[in-house]
């Protein structure tokens, strides 16, 4: 079955890099997102990866991919206290499938 | 390009009511998913509709549903609604097997 995993909670100082792990199960994934709820919104995409890909950087973001381990990670550098929600992590299965399973949400609070 | 439009963005209901949510996907995209966020299960998937196809459901009863018109415009109906129905939900467009968008949710409180 699909499952996806988060760690629920993550506390770091502003300046440092936050890194946000995931696991999954189902190694038919096409593409693999992170997204970022802020208090009271909905959901905001930051990045994605494709599964043939191994790490995609986009600005302060990088994404790691280990389709070995089934893991998936979002590392923000120079975390700032605006970094502060909850992150998810996302994965689609597309074909007959084609559903978005999501991971628990890790809530990244940022220190000043 | 606007985004996903969601409303209305927050309602009241009584136990036993029926509720109807909307959901506007961003123009080309044909494929709308929902989902359901509460504090305890997490976000879950609904149903997912393509070309006013339901292709896809989740695990929730009959009382929820939902209909695609040819616009890819969405609506899903919850009857006989109970306290544990109050969540956050959530409307996502996306075109063919690509990354989904999310609009700001419908706060659905059911007392």
């Amino acid at each position: 079955g699909e499952d996806v995993e988060q760690s629920l909670f993550l506390s770091v100082r502003e300046g440092d890099s936050s890194v946000i792990n995931c696991t999954y199960t189902d190694s038919s994934s096409t593409y693999l997102y992170w997204y970022k709820q802020e208090p009271g919104a909905g959901l905001q995409l930051l990045t994605y990866i494709f599964s043939n890909m191994d790490m995609k950087q986009d600005q302060r973001l990088t994404v790691l991919l280990n389709k070995k381990d089934k893991h998936l990670s979002l590392r923000i550098a120079d975390t700032q206290t605006g970094d502060s929600a909850i992150y998810f992590c996302a994965v689609f299965y597309g074909g007959a499938t084609n559903k978005l399973i999501f991971g628990t949400g890790t809530l990244l609070a940022v220190q000043p | 390009k606007a985004g996903v439009t969601q409303t209305p963005r927050y309602l009241i209901k009584t136990r036993g009511q029926q509720v109807t949510l909307s959901c506007s996907p961003i123009s080309g995209h044909r494929s709308v998913s929902w989902y359901q966020q509460t504090p305890g299960q997490g976000l879950q998937f609904l149903f997912e509709y393509f070309s006013e196809t339901q292709r896809n459901k989740g695990n929730f009863p009959g009382r929820f549903s939902g209909r695609q018109f040819s616009n890819s415009r969405s609506e899903m109906n919850v009857s006989t609604l109970e306290l544990g129905d109050s969540a956050l939900y959530l409307c996502a467009s996306s075109a063919v097997n690509t990354e989904a968008f999310f609009g700001q949710g419908t706060r659905l409180t059911v007392v």
